[in-house]
């Protein structure tokens, strides 16, 4: 079936610097990406919706700054942690929505964990 | 705004009993709802979603929901639970203009014993 599959799974950072994730739609184009948060023990928060070739739309709340996305291709959308923080520290999840078979379907990511020392 | 409410935190049920756990939603229409588990270390899976038509949707893994739109709720449900059962379930609404876009509970733990 589809799968969507997001690089790194974990990676630890040191304060300040940039971290990229990336979100690919394996067997399918994604018409749209989402990009959600979940700190530990919580519940997945919305940060940003992201559709090919135009830019991002933030929910509120959410510095577009902080968090860059891009999302250049119907397979791949990326997030960037600019000058990450320890506070940034989450689970980063990405879904993404498609035709894949006869109806749109959504399809999310395993997940990267950051950790922000 | 919409809102999605999960009232229960943490539920323990006995492997073999019945299961119900509970979602209420606010929406200024009937959104689309869905319901995802979430096992340790896995990405989230769906359940079963609820679109329009009948309004008891059947489920993978054994599971049911009923869409009650008096009641503003989308309560899943699992006649007889078992061990790999265990894990963290979210109920969640869809916007009608981009069903992707989601709003999450806060989610309930279900803790199965033997």
């Amino acid at each position: 079936g589809a799968v969507v599959s997001q690089h790194p799974s974990r990676v630890i950072c040191k304060s300040g610097t940039s971290v990229k994730i990336e979100c690919r739609s394996l067997d399918f184009q994604a018409t749209t990406m989402f990009w959600y948060r979940q700190f530990p023990k919580q519940s997945l928060m919305l940060m940003a919706t992201s559709n090919e070739g135009s830019k991002a739309t933030y929910e509120q709340g959410v510095e577009k700054d902080k968090f860059l996305i891009n999302h250049a291709s119907l397979t791949l959308s990326t997030l960037t942690v600019t000058s990450a923080h320890p506070e940034d520290s989450s689970f980063y999840i990405c879904s993404a929505t498609g035709l894949a078979g006869p109806q749109e379907t959504q399809y999310f990511g395993p997940g990267t964990r950051l950790l922000v020392l | 705004a919409q809102s999605v409410t999960q009232p229960d935190i943490h539920i323990t049920v006995s492997e073999g009993a019945s299961l119900e756990l509970r979602c209420n939603y606010s929406y200024g229409a009937t959104p689309y709802l869905f319901w995802y588990v979430q096992s340790p270390g896995q990405g989230l899976q769906l359940l079963l979603k609820y679109f329009s038509g009948d309004t008891l949707v059947q489920g993978i893994k054994g599971f049911e929901a009923e869409f009650k739109r008096s009641q503003s709720s989308f309560n899943l449900r699992k006649p007889s639970v078992h061990w790999s059962d265990a894990a963290e379930y979210f109920c969640a609404v869809g916007a009608t203009d981009s069903w992707g876009k989601l709003q999450f509970g806060a989610g309930t733990q279900v803790v199965v014993t033997p």
